[in-house]
């Protein structure tokens, strides 16, 4: 499968401030990439598939105004969290479908949180 | 919304027993996936299910599709404290991938 690599591993941030996470796929161009988040004890929900070159397409009821992707590269999405609040905190997740038709790889995960 | 509950939610036995986890749903899925994740970590691929009744063996764990595409078991036999983890089926449709409620597993020495 693909090598996803994601940074920071963990933030810690103020409230109201805005953080970015890199999601970067490291041998594979990947045209889409996703981003999910993962509440403590609790399974992964998909927020939004980021398009290389187009707008992402956003989960109902995630505000794309707040998690703001940008997927500039075929080897780079990015995830800002606009005016971070404490229930912004937790764990937010990329993956890449890489070249086998079933495969998605996920990065290691960001863990935000916001106080 | 294509919605997947796995059950147990949770599960605690000791070393050494078998068990199945369940991953069940309305919906039909054109591929099945499990996932194991470790805490602080992303979910990482066990197997992928394609065809109705399908089954896969890897070591100890062995997966089953259900005929309908819309059902999957995930059966360890002789579980060890290395299977800890959370475990996740994943249903792929409409171009992404969904997944389950989850089930914490805690192998006991």
């Amino acid at each position: 499968g693909a090598v996803v690599s994601q940074h920071p591993s963990w933030v810690i941030c103020k409230s109201g401030t805005s953080v970015k996470i890199e999601c970067r796929s490291l041998d594979f161009q990947a045209t889409t990439m996703f981003w999910y988040r993962q509440f403590p004890k609790q399974s992964l929900m998909l927020m939004a598939t980021s398009n290389e070159g187009s707008k992402a397409t956003y989960e109902q009821g995630v505000e794309k105004d707040k998690f703001l992707i940008n997927h500039a590269s075929l080897t780079l999405s990015t995830l800002t969290v606009t005016s971070a609040h404490p229930e912004d905190s937790s764990f937010y997740i990329c993956s890449v479908r890489d070249r086998s038709f079933y495969g998605y790889t996920f990065g290691s995960g960001t863990r935000l949180t916001v106080v | 919304t294509q919605l997947l509950e796995q059950s147990p939610q949770f599960l605690s036995i000791q070393e050494g027993e078998n068990l199945t986890v369940y991953c069940n749903s309305s919906s039909v899925f054109s591929s099945l996936q499990w996932y194991r994740q470790e805490p602080g970590e992303g979910p990482v691929l066990l197997v992928t299910v394609v065809t109705g009744g399908e089954v896969k063996k890897l070591k100890r764990l062995t997966f089953q599709f259900g005929d309908a595409r819309k059902d999957s078991s995930l059966h360890i036999t002789a579980a060890q404290p290395g299977d800890t983890g959370l475990y996740l089926c994943a249903g792929f449709g409409n171009e992404k991938l969904t997944f389950g409620t989850g089930t914490r597993l805690t192998i006991i020495p």
